[in-house]
């Protein structure tokens, strides 16, 4: 049974620029996450889609946004990026919520 | 707001020598608390998830407790592959935000052979 895939597994942008990062949930599962992860505030939530719906949304700036697609597979951009966006973007996937959730290897961002 | 806190934030302990971490938390309506471990690089990797106060969860050297405030992750005999952060998060289960895991830091746990 495949896990959860995040692509790229790492990306390096600059200040300013746009970046868009990928994840496939396991097969069936209609819930994803996305946590940001930094050795200062360790993981915190940015969102959560359900059947392409939005059902809840962390505390970052607009800049960070997420869409989920008819097959589940999610994506969620940052723009205007800034070194502060320097972190482990991890994204988990669950049959429902109540059952937990299976995390991706995530996509280690560096801003310079 | 919900809150999870964990210690401690480090351990180091010898092959064989049992320990807790612990895991303090308070949440609106406990809908489930999770342990994770991750290991560095990689993502968490699910372990256990407790639903409610005197429940119980046991794989192999690790055995999960949960009340009413605070949650333990008994470490019984490790071993140095046991070695990784531990996260414990908790899921609320009422009013808004109820789809999110709020995470603790976690505890680094080293076991030196």
């Amino acid at each position: 049974k495949a896990g959860v895939t995040q692509t790229p597994r790492y990306l390096i942008k600059t200040r300013g620029q746009q970046v868009t990062l990928s994840c496939s949930p396991i097969s069936g599962h209609r819930s994803v996450s996305w946590y940001q992860q930094t050795p200062g505030q360790g993981l915190q939530f940015l969102f959560e889609y359900f059947s392409e719906t939005q059902r809840n949304k962390g505390n970052f700036p607009g800049r960070f946004s997420g869409r989920q697609f008819s097959n589940s597979r999610s994506e969620m951009n940052v723009s205007t990026l800034e070194l502060g966006d320097s972190a482990l973007y991890l994204c988990a996937s669950s049959l429902e919520a109540v059952y937990g959730y299976t995390f991706g290897s995530g996509t280690r961002l560096t801003v310079v | 707001e919900d809150q999870v806190t964990q210690s401690p934030e480090a351990l180091r302990l010898q092959e064989g020598e049992s320990s807790s971490l612990n895991c303090s938390y308070t949440v609106s309506g406990l809908r489930g608390l999770f342990w994770y471990r991750q290991d560095p690089g990689k993502g968490p990797e699910f372990l256990f998830t407790l639903y409610s106060a005197g429940e119980e969860k046991e794989k192999e050297r690790l055995k999960a407790t949960l009340t009413k405030k605070e949650s333990f992750l008994h470490i019984t005999a490790p071993k140095p592959e046991d070695s990784a952060t531990y996260l414990c998060a908790v899921r609320r289960g009422s009013g808004g935000s109820n789809y999110k895991l709020t995470f603790g830091k976690g505890t680094l746990l080293t076991v030196n052979p």
